[in-house]
Order: C-alpha cells, then sequence, then structure tokens
C-alpha cells in the first residue's frame, strides 16, 4: 500500500528553527510537496522536490532523498505566524498525490 | 472571481438527502479534483478531471459523483447523504500543462450529515 507518515504534533520558540519530517513509500515518485494549512482555512502550496537535494525559499527549505524515501521541511526564524499544519503529498505513478495526514506546528513565545 | 470558489461554505444536512456541492475555478486549469478532510487522516482524493469532458475515480469514491460539463466547473453530487460523509471538502486545481505544477485549493465545505 501506500504511506506517508509525519509527525502529529511539533513544538517550536519563536525565533528558533524546526525540523519537520516526511517518510513515504508510494508505487511510483514523480515529485515531492509541502503545503501549508491553517487552521480552518485552505492548504498552500510552500515547496516541491524532485530531485534529491535542498531546495531554498526564504525561511522555508526542503530536502529530498529518493533513495531514502524520505523529505524533511526546514522552517528559519520562526514567527508566530507559521503555526499551522504542514503537509507532506507525493505525487505517485498516476500523477495522483498522496498526502500525508499533516504535522501541526505549535509555536511559542 | 479570482482562483477556485466553492459553495456552500458549510452546510448541515439530513441523511438521505441529496447534496450538490459547486466548485468554479477561473483560471482555465484543465484539472480539478475533490478532497475530503478528516481529523487525523489525510487529504483524501474523491474523484478527479484532467480535462473537460472526462472525469476519475479517486480513492473514496463511494457515494459520490461528479461532472465536468466545461473547463470552469466541477460540481460533486452526494446522490443520498450518510453521516459517514460529514467532513471538510476541499476542491482543488492545476493548470495540467505540466507534471511539475502544483495544486491551488478552494476555501473548502464543511459539511455536517445528521
Amino acid at each position: 500500500g501506500q504511506n506517508i507518515d509525519q509527525p502529529t504534533e511539533m513544538t517550536a520558540t519563536e525565533g528558533a528553527i524546526v525540523q519537520i519530517n516526511c517518510t513515504y513509500q508510494t508505487s511510483g515518485f514523480n515529485g515531492l510537496f509541502w503545503y501549508q494549512q491553517h487552521a480552518g482555512e485552505a492548504p498552500t502550496f510552500l515547496s516541491y522536490n524532485v530531485l534529491d537535494g535542498l531546495e531554498e525559499k526564504g525561511r522555508f527549505s526542503s530536502f529530498l532523498s529518493r533513495s531514502k524515501g524520505y523529505s524533511y521541511l526546514l522552517l528559519k526564524e520562526l514567527q508566530m505566524k507559521d503555526s499551522a499544519s504542514y503537509l507532506c503529498a507525493v505525487k505517485d505513478s498516476n500523477y495522483q498525490l498522496i498526502w500525508g495526514a499533516g504535522t501541526k506546528l505549535i509555536i511559542k513565545p | 472571481i479570482a482562483g477556485i470558489t466553492q459553495a456552500p461554505t458549510s452546510q448541515i444536512l439530513a441523511a438521505g438527502r441529496r447534496m450538490t456541492l459547486r466548485c468554479t475555478q477561473d483560471m482555465r486549469h484543465n484539472a480539478m479534483y475533490w478532497y475530503r478532510q478528516d481529523l487525523g487522516l489525510g487529504l483524501r482524493l474523491i474523484h478527479y478531471s484532467n480535462t473537460a469532458g472526462t472525469t476519475g475515480k479517486g480513492e473514496v469514491p463511494d457515494g459520490y459523483s461528479v461532472s465536468r460539463a466545461n473547463t470552469d466547473d466541477f460540481p460533486l453530487t452526494l446522490a443520498s447523504a450518510v453521516p459517514s460523509q460529514t467532513s471538510v471538502y476541499f476542491c482543488a486545481s492545476r493548470s495540467g500543462t505540466s507534471s511539475l505544477d502544483e495544486q491551488f485549493f478552494g476555501p473548502g465545505t464543511r459539511l455536517t450529515v445528521l
């Protein structure tokens, strides 16, 4: 079966750095996405990785290792507005997205 | 309108009733999707459409139907609602011109079936 695992919840301090991990087992791989979802709102796109390595976009970076079935999202200089759920999704062999359950990130002052 | 709109925002429905959730996008995207999101579970694909005139079944299609008569609209119908269909429903679209393009989501419809 297809499976994407993320921690359910994480807590971090404002101004700090946090790393959210995602491991996956899917039928085929055509890219990995990270989305942010604030409570009561729709998911919004953050990043996309299809090749191994690190993609940096401002305070957010995403890393992929296809051989390990592993990705992480790194958030630097945390702000209170970063409190949200972070969703990992893999595009499978049918080009459909398979979604993890999401990681709820709580930022404390 | 800009992006994707969904209607209604929320709805309370009696079991057994028929309900259509509306989704409209103005980005001329080829592909559209319907997901449900339940607490503790990831987004689950109900139905999708890669282009106007075609539809396909996702992971959890039972009890739902869709149509794609034109590029902009992708309604989701619950023929006879059951309490297990209580969920938040998101419509999404992507341009479909590249395998790399991301999905854009509508604001969601919160549906409660009693």
